[in-house]
């Protein structure tokens, strides 16, 4: 069964420092890997995905990730956090191919920004 | 293009009652899916319609939630009759081709 972690709860950074949000995930093949942030009373959105390709991805709001398939891997970066980016980061993975379009989430990594 | 919607936004009721959650997806979205998150645990996939279709529901948590979705368009989830683990926020999300899903604002449920 495929699985997600992300092993920080909870990552606290001042405003204008580099972040970067860990996800590990466990499939059998090539999975499709997403992250997804919740703002304070808003809903999911969608900040990035990776399906193939280029293994760098570039989202919404300055994020980019990074796909290491030899360390089933895929960060989340921001080069400097702006005091908006506090929210609640998913990372998501379901498996490619076939009709199992469900997504298995991480617990979530809660991002405080200090002014 | 407007994004998926649910409603409600907040609904607060007492063991024994029933409730029904409804979403309606993004138009043309042949997918529609419901997760839920109870407070301190991850989010969690409870079913995939495909059109009216019931395609997965491997996650719905017992008889006592029931979700339809008629005319293949808007989707509702009743949990008849709720307990208190029920307590959550209930997501839904659509997909066209079934690889991005896009997520409504939740419904969050508490029952006391």
């Amino acid at each position: 069964a495929q699985s997600v972690t992300q092993p920080d709860i909870h990552i606290t950074v001042s405003e204008g420092a580099s972040l970067e949000l860990r996800c590990n995930y466990s499939y059998g093949a090539t999975p499709y890997l997403f992250w997804y942030v919740q703002s304070p009373g808003q809903g999911l959105q969608l900040l990035l995905k990776y399906f193939s390709g280029d293994t760098l991805v570039q989202g919404i709001k300055g994020f980019e990730a990074e796909f290491k398939r030899s360390q089933s891997s895929f960060n989340l970066r921001k080069p400097s956090v702006h005091w908006s980016d506090a929210a609640e980061y998913f990372c998501a993975v379901v498996g490619s191919g076939g009709s199992n379009y469900k997504l298995t989430f991480g617990k979530g990594t809660l991002l405080t920004v200090n002014p | 293009e407007a994004g998926v919607t649910q409603f409600p936004s907040h609904s607060v009721i007492e063991k024994g009652q029933t409730v029904t959650l409804r979403c309606d997806p993004i138009s043309g979205h042949d997918n529609l899916y419901w997760y839920r998150r109870v407070m301190g645990k991850e989010i969690k996939f409870l079913l995939h319609f495909v059109k009216e279709s019931k395609q997965d529901e491997s996650g719905m948590p017992n008889n006592r939630f029931l979700a339809e979705r008629t005319g293949g368009t808007y989707s509702t989830l009743k949990v008849q009759p709720a307990e208190l683990e029920d307590s959550g926020v209930y997501f839904c999300a659509s997909s066209h081709g079934g690889e991005t899903q896009y997520f409504g604002p939740g419904t969050r449920l508490l029952v006391l």
